[in-house]
């Protein structure tokens, strides 16, 4: 029973370049959720989506962070022209339908930027 | 403005030695209560879900429990492997699945 999947695990950018993180639920859930772990913080809150269809962005920076889950397909962050403060652990999440169920959370995509 | 704060921020135990960790929530209307036990370099890993004051949930040496302000883990005769950060997180306000998490508490199990 495979659990959250994200990939890459590990990814390395240099400022301005675009970067590109997946992350599949666990199977039967159609929830994700983002979060980003900032070093010496704790985890915070980016974006909830279901398929197609945001719910809540009210953690998502204004400017390049874009999130989607398309019909078919793992969800996408986007993060465009990275910069050095972008370097984090991203953590994706899912939950079965409906947002009163627990989360489950996935390895984690730790993103470098230098 | 929904809160959680956890403490201490660290913890030093000797095996064996039982303790409890804090954690203390400000939230519109409590709609569940979760902890999460976090090893290095991995994700958060889904312990106790808690709804309701006076509610009770136990898993092998750890036991959650839920007052109106605040929800307290303890952990019984705890051994090097339960030597991690634990997370305390609550729903947000509002119609959301958004959890917000505390800053955690590291526990260091020593044999």
């Amino acid at each position: 029973n495979a659990g959250v999947m994200q990939n890459p695990r590990h990814l390395v950018r240099r400022r301005g370049q675009e970067a590109r993180l997946r992350c599949s639920p666990m199977k039967g859930h159609s929830h994700v959720y983002w979060y980003r772990q900032l070093p010496e913080e704790g985890l915070k809150f980016m974006v909830y989506l279901q398929k197609e269809n945001i719910i809540d962005e009210s953690g998502m920076p204004k400017e390049r962070f874009s999130a989607e889950f398309p019909k078919e397909g793992p969800s996408i962050l986007r993060i465009q022209q990275v910069v050095r403060g972008d370097s984090a652990a991203y953590f994706c999440a899912s939950s079965p339908a409906g947002s009163r169920y627990e989360q489950y959370f996935g390895p984690g995509t730790r993103l470098t930027v230098t | 403005e929904d809160q959680v704060t956890q403490s201490p921020e660290a913890l030093r135990l000797q095996e064996g030695e039982s303790s409890s960790l804090n954690c203390s929530y400000t939230v519109s209307g409590l709609r569940g209560l979760f902890w999460y036990r976090q090893d290095p370099g991995k994700g958060p890993e889904f312990l106790f879900t808690l709804y309701s004051a006076g509610e009770e949930k136990e898993k092998e040496r750890l036991k959650a429990t839920l007052t109106k302000k605040e929800s307290f883990l303890h952990i019984t005769a705890p051994k090097p492997e339960d030597s991690a950060t634990y997370l305390c997180a609550v729903r947000g306000s509002g119609n959301t699945g958004k959890l917000i998490f505390g800053q955690g508490t590291t526990l260091q199990v020593k044999p």
